[in-house]
């Protein structure tokens, strides 16, 4: 079973930092998903990995497959980005995934 | 398009009442999957099913049936509510398997709030 953990559990930053959430699994999967919740419960996916980096508008999301490690980073950081960003580890000899627990970011004015 | 769409948003359930959450996507995916999402414990899945016809369990599937009859529809049915099943959920669906023409994305329903009394 993969285990997946999430780093910090919580984090708030002033507006226009530069962010960091940090997640990491057990075993060797196929893809690693970033997921954006915010107030009120929707999930909204972010990024799909499978090797390397992905970039869209002010995140950016990393994956080492060896160190089995992924980061997603928030550039200039607005309130807009306050939510609960998760992590979910897919593969792996299985169909289904297997989510960290989540980190609360709050980004404050 | 509608994406994914579930209902209801919000029910309340007496012990031993049996209830369906349903689930529909028209994106054509071929993977639809239920979770439940717990303070503390985040995403945790119930059952997916990577196509009509194939279901199979995931982390926590007791006391919860599925069915896929067809590659739209993936409802969870609670035969008998408990308390323990108060719970958010979610249905998700994605293509299953990742190639150029799309990014391997989950789509996510906008959840279903249950109280087991």
């Amino acid at each position: 079973k993969n285990e997946v953990e999430q780093s910090p559990q919580n984090l708030t930053a002033q507006e226009g930092e530069f962010i960091t959430i940090n997640c990491s699994y057990s075993v060797g999967i196929s893809a690693l998903h970033w997921l954006q919740q915010h107030p009120g419960g929707g999930i909204v996916s972010l990024f799909m990995l499978s090797s390397g980096k992905k970039k869209h508008g002010r995140l950016i999301a990393t994956i080492n497959i060896q160190e089995k490690h992924s980061s997603l980073h928030i550039t200039a950081s607005h309130p807009r980005d306050s939510a609960v960003y998760i992590c979910a580890a897919s593969g792996g000899g299985a169909d289904g995934l297997t989510f960290g627990k989540g980190t609360h970011l709050i980004i404050q004015p | 398009n509608a994406g994914v769409t579930q209902t209801p948003k919000f029910q309340v359930l007496k012990t031993g009442q049996s209830m369906t959450l349903q689930c529909a996507q028209d994106m054509n995916h071929e993977y639809m999957s239920w979770y439940r999402q717990d303070p503390g414990m985040g995403l945790r899945l119930i059952h997916y099913s990577v196509g009509a016809g194939i279901t199979d369990q995931g982390e926590v599937p007791n006391g919860y049936n599925v069915s896929r009859s067809t590659t739209e529809d993936f409802p969870l049915r609670l035969l008998s509510a408990a308390p323990s099943q108060t719970s958010v959920y979610f249905c998700a669906s994605s293509y299953r398997r990742h190639s150029l023409a799309n990014t391997g994305e989950l789509f996510f329903g906008e959840g279903s709030r249950l109280t087991v009394l």
